[in-house]
């Protein structure tokens, strides 16, 4: 079966640094791969998404996330965390059909 | 922005009581999903459902889950009868379209509705 995975559970970075989510997927045809972020009593709202193309992909509130085939990864980054990004952030894979596979998540913690 | 909406927020239940959670998908949208995170694991696929009928379901999608759309708006998720593993946040989404050759299908879900079973 086709998995997804996170290995950081936690992450905490201090507001104004850097970023880097990891994920990595298994093996198998050109995933399509997703970036979804959970605040606190919302939904799952979409961060960005990789079809085919360019592999670096941009998307909102100022994060990108790079596919590389080579280490079946999309990591997600950003250059300049702010206080509100804190949330738990889920990456996902969609094959072809209508099922995605989720990781199991990374909570963010950013600090003052 | 169109969003989907989820009722309850949250229901506590009897184990063995019924129990429907209702969503409103995107009005233009065709597809609609049922995903469950039981907590500290991973978000699971449930069921998808087009055209009135489900067209995918997973394993934890047994004979107990139902899903219908009884109307132009709502989509419903049933659990006949409840069990203390039924315990989760319960995700609907909503898509324009299928997985096809120009790309995957884009969700967008809801904020949820936790269920918990006493």
């Amino acid at each position: 079966a086709q998995s997804v995975t996170q290995p950081d559970i936690h992450i905490t970075v201090s507001e104004g640094a850097s970023l880097e989510l990891r994920c990595n997927y298994s093996y198998g045809a050109t995933p399509y791969l997703f970036w979804y972020v959970q605040s606190p009593g919302q939904g799952l709202q979409l961060l960005l998404k990789y079809f085919s193309g360019d592999t670096l992909v941009q998307g909102i509130k100022g994060f990108e996330a790079e596919f590389k085939r080579s280490q079946s990864s999309f990591n997600l980054r950003k250059p300049s965390v702010h206080w509100s990004d804190a949330a738990e952030y889920f990456c996902a894979r969609g094959d072809a059909g209508n099922m995605l596979t989720f990781g199991g998540g990374t909570r963010l913690m950013v600090k003052p | 922005e169109p969003e989907v909406t989820q009722t309850p927020s949250h229901q506590v239940t009897q184990m063995g009581q019924e129990v429907i959670l209702r969503c409103v998908p995107i009005s233009n949208h065709l597809y609609f999903y049922w995903y469950r995170q039981i907590l500290g694991q991973k978000v699971e696929f449930l069921v998808s459902f087009y055209n009135n009928e489900i067209s995918e379901k997973s394993e934890i999608f047994d004979d107990q889950f139902s899903v219908e759309r009884p109307d132009g708006s709502n989509f419903t998720l049933k659990i006949r009868s409840t069990k203390l593993e039924d315990s989760a946040m319960y995700f609907c989404a909503s898509s324009e379209r299928l997985a096809g050759s120009s790309g995957a299908n884009v969700l967008t879900f809801g904020a949820g509705s936790r269920l918990t079973v006493l």
